[in-house]
């Protein structure tokens, strides 16, 4: 069974541009989660996606964050435009329940300049 | 605020030096902690869920335990492939799945 797939793994572009971040979860999950850790901080969460809908944004910092999960698949993160404090790793997670266990991707390494 | 904390920040064994790592937690209605292991470059791999007070989980050398205030992950006997960040997180409140991480001890064993 595939675990779940980001990309790209990393990504470095100026301040100011625009960058798309692709998540495929576990086959078979309906829920979906972004994670970010910014550099020396915790891993924190941004949003979570039940199917297609977005079922908790609480943790997204501000509107130049833009998630889709188009058809219940897989999902998007669009950062525009990207600012130097957007820098860090961006992390996507699947399960299948609610209180099931989140399995983690590997990651995407954003840098802006 | 929900609240992770992890202790120690860093730990060094020597290969087979059993010892523990906490985690304690400030939360408002437990619904579920989890352990994860990370490895440099990766993502973190889920290890354990403990959902109630009492409860303990065990897989290979780890062993992980659950209080109302804190969880322990006991390391016996660990070896240099045990060598990893070990994070934990808590999924808390009436409703929602976010997971709340700390900030997690990073384990070094020598051989």
């Amino acid at each position: 069974e595939a675990g779940v797939t980001q990309f790209p793994s990393h990504s470095v572009i100026e301040k100011g541009q625009t960058v798309t971040l692709r998540c495929d979860p576990i086959s078979g999950h309906d829920n979906l989660y972004w994670y970010r850790r910014v550099m020396g901080k915790e891993i924190k969460f941004l949003l979570h996606f039940v199917k297609e809908s977005k079922q908790d944004e609480s943790g997204m910092p501000n509107n130049r964050f833009l998630a889709e999960r188009t058809g219940g698949t897989y999902s998007t993160l669009k950062v525009q435009p990207a600012e130097l404090e957007d820098s860090g790793v961006y992390f996507c997670a699947s399960s299948q329940g609610d209180y099931t266990a989140q399995h983690f991707g590997d990651g995407t390494r954003l840098s802006i300049l | 605020e929900d609240q992770v904390t992890q202790s120690p920040e860093a730990l060094r064994l020597q290969e087979g030096e059993s010892s523990s790592l906490n985690c304690s937690y400030t939360v408002s209605g437990l619904r579920g902690l989890f352990w994860y292991r990370q490895d440099p470059g990766k993502g973190p791999e889920f290890l354990f869920t403990l959902y109630s007070a009492g409860e303990e989980k065990e897989k290979e050398r780890l062993k992980a335990t659950l209080t109302k205030k804190e969880s322990f992950l006991h390391i016996t006997a660990p070896k240099p492939e045990d060598s990893a960040t070990y994070l934990c997180a808590v999924q808390a409140g009436l409703y929602g799945n976010k997971l709340v991480f700390g900030a997690g001890t990073i384990l070094r064993v020598k051989s």
